[in-house]
């Protein structure tokens, strides 16, 4: 069975541009989180994703956002990128609201620089 | 709000010997789960151990164990006979009410040959 698997591996952007991150969840799975892991500041909570809906958001400002497909595969869209972007983007699947002890499986990440 | 604090930013063990990592929450909540990840340096995130915070009894995996402390809103890791492959950051993780996985700072461990 696939894991979560994100794209692109690695995504270098110059400031003011826009990066799109994606992720694809387990099969069968319909909840996506997503994370920021700057340097030395652990993970920091993005955005899930639920049944297609935005269940929760983190303390991000509004360029950061997200949609979930039909699918349930999930977009990251970071506008006017900074150069406090650059980070480790961590996308995570978990069966969703029905199972409170879900595990959560996690993708490889997206390395995106901004330079 | 929930908070998760790993007040360890590294630790070291020799190989074979027992280390704790530990992690403190703030919540308001009184059903919810407490989890441990691993990142090795391939990033790829492994779930170590879970515990349920209704269940009074420590959960247990193979080398890895718990000490939670619902009162003292503690939830430690205990690693016993370290290995070399158990270098990586660890990560304390609680999933709340709104199904939200809130993670700590993490803590890179060290495993000396």
């Amino acid at each position: 069975e696939a894991g979560v698997t994100q794209s692109p591996t690695h995504l270098i952007k110059t400031r003011g541009q826009q990066a799109t991150l994606r992720c694809s969840p387990i099969s069968g799975h319909t909840s996506v989180y997503w994370y920021q892991q700057a340097l030395g500041l652990g993970l920091q909570f993005l955005l899930w994703y639920d049944e297609g809906e935005e269940r929760n958001r983190g303390n991000f400002p509004p360029r950061f956002s997200g949609r979930q497909f039909p699918n349930y595969s999930s977009e990251l869209n970071v506008n006017a990128l900074e150069l406090e972007d650059s980070a480790l983007y961590l996308c995570a699947s978990s069966s969703g609201v029905q199972l409170m002890n879900t595990e959560a499986f996690f993708g490889q990440g997206t390395r995106l620089t901004v330079v | 709000a929930q908070t998760v604090t790993q007040s360890q930013p590294e630790m070291s063990v020799q190989e074979a010997e027992t280390v704790t990592l530990s992690c403190t929450y703030d919540t308001s909540e009184s059903d919810y789960y407490l989890f441990w990840y691993k990142q090795p340096p391939s990033r790829q995130m492994i779930l170590v151990i879970r515990q349920e915070a209704y269940k009074q009894q420590n959960a247990t995996e193979n080398r890895f164990s718990v000490n939670f402390q619902k009162a003292a809103k503690s939830f430690s890791l205990k690693i016993s006979d370290s290995q070399l492959g158990d270098a990586a950051m660890y990560f304390c993780a609680y999933l709340s009410g709104t199904y939200k996985y809130i993670f700590g700072t993490g803590t890179r461990l060290k495993v000396l040959a």
